[in-house]
């Protein structure tokens, strides 16, 4: 299965500022995916990445907010912006390519004061 | 909204007990899969089962499916202290990539 790196692993952010989070793959594949886990929750799909165009939103989630980018079949980014406590979650980068299932980075641990 | 609920939310073994864990779901699903989550980390992609099958094995893992229960089970055989994790069903629906995560069962095997 693909090697997904997400940088970085952990954050402690100041609210009202933003951070982007990378997902890089070590091949091409299909689909990325964002998601976010609240503490103590399970996971909830913020987007789908969709290369070279707009990333397609779930309900509850917007682009001036979470604004991705996808320049490539390899990379993506997620930022959060004008982060408040409630942001503070896991946020995890899946992949998936071919018949395979959806695999997922190590995700960022982020925390905002 | 959350498709999947598993059940219980949190179990405590011993090692070398079994452990199973229940998950129900909604609507009607193409698959459903199963990821274990150690201690806030990725996940990590278990077993996933089409909505055709009934029944899959994977060394002590052992994972049914009921679709006219609209529920799932997963096995954890001669559980291990390496076990202990978060484990989340996952089902995907009609033509959609998407996951959508029940919310999860903490298992703690006691060593």
């Amino acid at each position: 299965s693909a090697v997904i790196s997400q940088k970085p692993s952990r954050d402690i952010c100041q609210r009202g500022t933003s951070l982007t989070i990378q997902c890089q793959v070590d091949s091409q594949v299909t689909m990325m995916f964002w998601y976010r886990q609240q503490p103590g929750q399970s996971l909830t799909l913020i987007a789908t990445a969709n290369q070279g165009s707009e990333a397609t939103y779930e309900s509850g989630f917007v682009i001036d907010k979470f604004p991705i980018s996808r320049p490539n079949l390899t990379f993506s980014t997620l930022t959060v912006s004008n982060m408040s406590p409630e942001d503070s979650s896991i946020y995890l980068c899946s992949v998936r390519t071919g018949g395979q299932p959806q695999h997922f980075g190590d995700g960022t641990r982020l925390s905002i004061l | 909204s959350q498709q999947g609920e598993e059940d219980p939310q949190a179990l405590s073994i011993q090692e070398g007990e079994n452990a199973t864990m229940n998950c129900s779901y909604k609507t009607s699903i193409n698959n459903l899969q199963w990821y274990r989550q150690n201690s806030g980390r990725g996940l990590v992609h278990l077993i996933l089962i089409r909505s055709n099958e009934r029944e899959k094995h994977s060394g002590r893992l052992r994972v049914t499916l009921d679709t006219s229960k609209k529920s799932s089970s997963l096995l954890i055989t001669a559980s291990r202290a390496a076990d202990t994790a978060s484990y989340f069903c996952a089902t995907s629906q009609g033509g959609s990539e998407k996951l959508v995560f029940g919310k999860g069962t903490k298992l703690t095997v006691n060593p």
